[in-house]
């Protein structure tokens, strides 16, 4: 079945500065990647996700990129904000597996003002 | 339009009692998946069920654990005779088709004495 790892798993950055977190997947079978947000204590929420037939997508000061020949996909975020510190899923998501997304095991994400 | 709901928020048993979570999806989601997170964990996919359909229930432990999501009525996760590694956060996630967003319900956390 599918696999996704997920690195770093914690990660600090400066006010302002960029993060960047890095996910690999195992399926090639894969087309669908989310990206859910998880702040202490709530629920996950979807950020934002790509299909397979893209190969970057941007909203505002999140991005991300996906490379289907090296099966991994990256989550890049500008300029960052303290409210941007959280936990950070990304997912995969494929037919063979019945659509059920797998989730990679996450990166903390402290933003220090 | 409300969004998932998911109760009870917090639940305590004691070993050897049974666990009934409730999940309303989305008005209109007829797609609902389960998953279990631990403190500090990731979210690990347990079961994904459309109406009366168990399509993927392969994250789920073979004993005690079930799942059902009726005609009518809220999907219920049931775990029979309880032990204190069940104790985690059971988020539940609805969609209204597959490769699309899943909106996460409040989660419920469950504390196994």
């Amino acid at each position: 079945g599918e696999n996704v790892e997920q690195h770093p798993s914690t990660l600090s950055v400066q006010e302002g500065d960029s993060a960047v977190i890095k996910c690999t997947y195992s399926d090639s079978a894969s087309n669908y990647f989310p990206w859910y947000k998880q702040e202490l204590g709530k629920r996950p929420q979807l950020i934002i996700d790509i299909r397979s037939n893209v190969g970057e997508k941007k909203d505002q000061r999140i991005a991300v990129t996906l490379n289907k020949t090296a099966k991994h996909f990256s989550l890049h975020i500008t300029e960052t904000q303290p409210e941007d510190s959280a936990v950070y899923f990304c997912a995969a998501s494929s037919e063979t597996s019945y659509d059920k997304v797998i989730f990679g095991p996450g990166t903390s994400l402290s933003v220090i003002p | 339009n409300a969004g998932v709901m998911q109760n009870p928020r917090h639940l305590v048993r004691r070993r050897g009692q049974e666990a009934r979570l409730r999940c309303s999806p989305m008005k209109g989601h007829s797609h609902v998946y389960w998953y279990r997170q631990l403190p500090e964990e990731g979210l690990k996919f347990m079961v994904y069920l459309q109406k009366e359909n168990i399509i993927d229930e392969s994250g789920m432990p073979k004993e005690r654990f079930s799942a059902e999501f009726p005609k009518e009525g809220p999907s219920i996760l049931r775990i029979q005779q309880v032990v204190r590694g069940d104790s985690a956060a059971y988020f539940c996630a609805s969609s209204p088709r597959a490769y699309n967003e899943q909106f996460f319900g409040p989660g419920t956390r469950l504390t196994v004495l």
